[in-house]
């Protein structure tokens, strides 16, 4: 079946660095990409919908020149953290949606630690 | 409107038993309901999803039972296994919108042997 990659699976970052999450989609073109936040023991949370060749729709409340986001590409896009704080750390997923049909697939999620 | 309620938070069955877990929302337009099983450190994973053109759809021991008129969907777990403990997930969805899930608080359901 379709499957949506994430590298890295887990990162520990020093606070004020920036880190990168990529989110591929393996065999199939993911003309749309999600990102979601999930911290421990609660729900997953939008943070912004990419559209590939396009910039990334963010929900309200997520700063957009703090989680750069970027979908060059029709099987790649990325999550960058920048200025990274002890408070961002979380559990990132992405998923996506495009070609495959009517479905759409997760990542297995980074873990992100700021320290 | 965009929020999807989910209930109970947690969840406790025995072995061969069935775990129920109900959803509500308010947006009429949504027109795709999954609901996603997720293990400590993995990502979600789809179960079962529908489409409100269909009052019922079963997967093996996975069954959810929709109710457009009170805008409420259910997941039915039967003959729960401790190999079902997990976290579990309602969402809902437009196509339109390629997918854009709204979730559920989430229910962490514990299958007792």
């Amino acid at each position: 079946g379709a499957v949506v990659s994430q590298h890295p699976s887990w990162v520990i970052c020093k606070s004020g660095t920036s880190v990168k999450i990529e989110c591929r989609s393996l065999d199939f073109q993911a003309t749309t990409m999600f990102w979601y936040r999930q911290f421990p023991k609660q729900s997953l949370m939008l943070m912004a919908t990419s559209n590939e060749g396009s910039k990334a729709t963010y929900e309200q409340g997520v700063e957009k020149d703090k989680f750069l986001i970027n979908h060059a590409s029709l099987t790649l896009s990325t999550l960058t953290v920048t200025s990274a704080h002890p408070e961002d750390s979380s559990f990132y997923i992405c998923s996506a949606s495009g070609s495959i049909g009517n479905t759409i697939y997760f990542g297995e999620g980074s873990w992100l630690t700021v320290v | 409107q965009q929020q999807v309620k989910q209930s109970p938070q947690s969840l406790i069955v025995q072995k061969g038993g069935i775990s129920i877990i109900n959803c509500a929302y308010e947006n009429t337009a949504f027109d795709y309901f999954p609901w996603y099983q997720q293990f400590p450190g993995k990502g979600p994973a789809l179960l079962i999803a529908i489409r409100p053109d269909v009052s019922e759809k079963k997967e093996g021991r996975f069954t959810i039972s929709f109710n457009k008129s009170a805008k409420q969907f259910s997941l039915h777990i039967m003959d729960s296994q401790p190999g079902d403990s997990a976290t579990y997930f309602c969402a809902a969805s437009w196509v339109d919108s390629s997918y854009k899930l709204i979730f559920g608080s989430g229910t962490r359901l514990l299958v007792r042997p």
